[in-house]
């Protein structure tokens, strides 16, 4: 089936630094979603994704649609200590498909 | 509060015994998903409801799982004798059909989850 890869799997930085993530597919997808997962929490929505080449900003972040749309990438500017979580990429597994692949994850920590 | 809400968050049962999770969604969505989280891994989808009618079942979904919709409000998901493999997070999600043309944006929003551990 459709597998979503993110890399890389963690990260550590150091507070005030830029970030850079990206979730790769071998199949097209036509919605990019970008969640933010706290340890014990549900995912929360970052950024929705629609159209090829779409870049879309939501405060410090912002997201792309990949051109082949077999990837997206999320980027944060500035990093703070809330940003630390786990970030996922994810998407419908076809159009119109009401269920949701999700990547493996992106962990996130950041030293003050 | 106007988002999901689930309960209970936490349940430690011991293999053999029943549990059962509830999902409350965000009133205006008419759509209701379960999902299943295990330590290190994406969510994985297990089935999800469109008002009061269940449309779709994962494999992952044995028949010691049974979810529910009765109303076509709130939801439960019930896993008969446990197994400790079903140690998990399991996420309730909840979406809504938008625009003239229904259009499913893919946009889900989940709960907080219910984590679920078998001694």
């Amino acid at each position: 089936g459709q597998q979503l890869n993110q890399s890389p799997q963690s990260m550590f930085i150091q507070e005030g630094e830029d970030v850079s993530m990206n979730c790769t597919s071998s199949s097209i997808f036509n919605t990019w979603l970008w969640y933010k997962q706290d340890p014990g929490e549900g995912p929360v929505l970052l950024i929705a994704l629609y159209k090829a080449g779409e870049l879309t900003s939501n405060g410090r972040l912002t997201a792309q649609f990949g051109i082949t749309r077999k990837d997206s990438f999320l980027n944060i500017s500035a990093s703070i200590p809330s940003d630390v979580g786990i970030y996922f990429c994810a998407g419908p597994m076809w159009r119109g498909a009401q269920k949701l692949v999700f990547g493996q994850g992106t962990r996130l920590t950041i030293n003050p | 509060d106007t988002g999901v809400s689930q309960n209970p968050r936490h349940k430690i049962t011991k293999r053999g015994q029943n549990v059962t999770f509830r999902c409350d969604p965000i009133s205006e969505h008419n759509r209701l998903y379960w999902y299943r989280q295990t330590l290190g891994q994406g969510p994985e989808f297990l089935t999800y409801f469109q008002n009061e009618a269940q449309l779709e079942k994962s494999r992952l979904l044995s028949d010691r799982f049974s979810a529910e919709r009765p109303k076509g409000s709130f939801s439960t998901l019930e896993i008969q004798r446990t197994e400790q493999g079903d140690s998990a997070m399991y996420l309730c999600a909840s979406s809504s059909i938008q625009g003239a043309g229904l259009v499913n944006t893919g946009e889900l929003f989940f709960g907080e989850g219910s984590r679920l551990t078998v001694l």
